[in-house]
């Protein structure tokens, strides 16, 4: 059974800091991960996408690796700003049908 | 990408009354995805619709207390039946992309039973 887990749960930093979030998961044989972003009582919005093929995504100041062998991946956000505030998680997929299975999250606050 | 529509965006009900949540993709896709986010948690699936069959539920979850419609490629609906304080949570819809998988979301249906 897939177990997805994310750390730290909660995170704070100084604006303009360079910062890692990390997503760990129980099985390697995965389609594909997904990052989301929450903002608080709204729907997710999706930051990057990973097929299982791939080693990263990048899209603006937001990089997503993928190490399937590991069972990891991390989400890098450079130059940090307060509108990177947000709830962060990860999600993974078994197979092209198959359900998405999601992380706790972690709840990033970045202090101007 | 697809872009998913949701409503109510919230409401207030009371004990023991049923709400019916809607859910409108702007492309024809396969499968749709309820999910459950209670307060302070992830997500937790409720249920797979498939057009044309009877919606797939998670374990946990049953079809007289939520019952699912997906009566076309762009439309499904959630009803959560029978409502207590414990059903207080935001109610999300998803598609996935047809060929690259990636799944997509509402805005959410924040619900707070009294």
């Amino acid at each position: 059974k897939q177990e997805v887990t994310q750390i730290p749960a909660a995170l704070s930093v100084p604006e303009g800091e360079n910062l890692v979030l990390n997503c760990s998961f129980t099985d390697s044989a995965i389609y594909n991960l997904q990052w989301f972003r929450q903002d608080p009582g709204k729907g997710l919005t999706s930051l990057l996408l990973i097929q299982s093929s791939q080693r990263e995504q990048t899209s603006g100041r937001l990089n997503a690796s993928l190490d399937k062998s590991s069972g990891r991946s991390t989400l890098y956000i450079a130059a940090s700003q307060p509108g990177d505030s947000a709830t962060y998680l990860c999600a993974v997929r078994g197979t092209s049908y198959d359900k998405v299975i999601f992380g706790p999250g972690t709840s990033l606050s970045v202090i101007p | 990408s697809a872009v998913i529509s949701q409503k109510p965006s919230r409401d207030i009900c009371q004990r023991g009354t049923s709400l019916t949540i809607q859910c409108q993709v702007d492309s024809q896709v396969t499968m749709m995805f309820w999910y459950r986010q209670q307060p302070g948690q992830s997500l937790t699936l409720i249920a797979t619709a498939n057009q044309g069959s009877e919606a797939t539920y998670e374990s946990g979850f049953v079809i007289d207390k939520f019952p699912i419609s997906r009566p076309n490629l762009t439309f499904s609906t959630l009803t959560v039946s029978n409502m207590s304080p414990e059903d207080s949570s935001i109610y999300l819809c998803s598609a996935g992309g047809a060929n690259t998988g990636e799944l997509f979301f509402g805005e959410g249906s924040r619900l707070t039973v009294l």
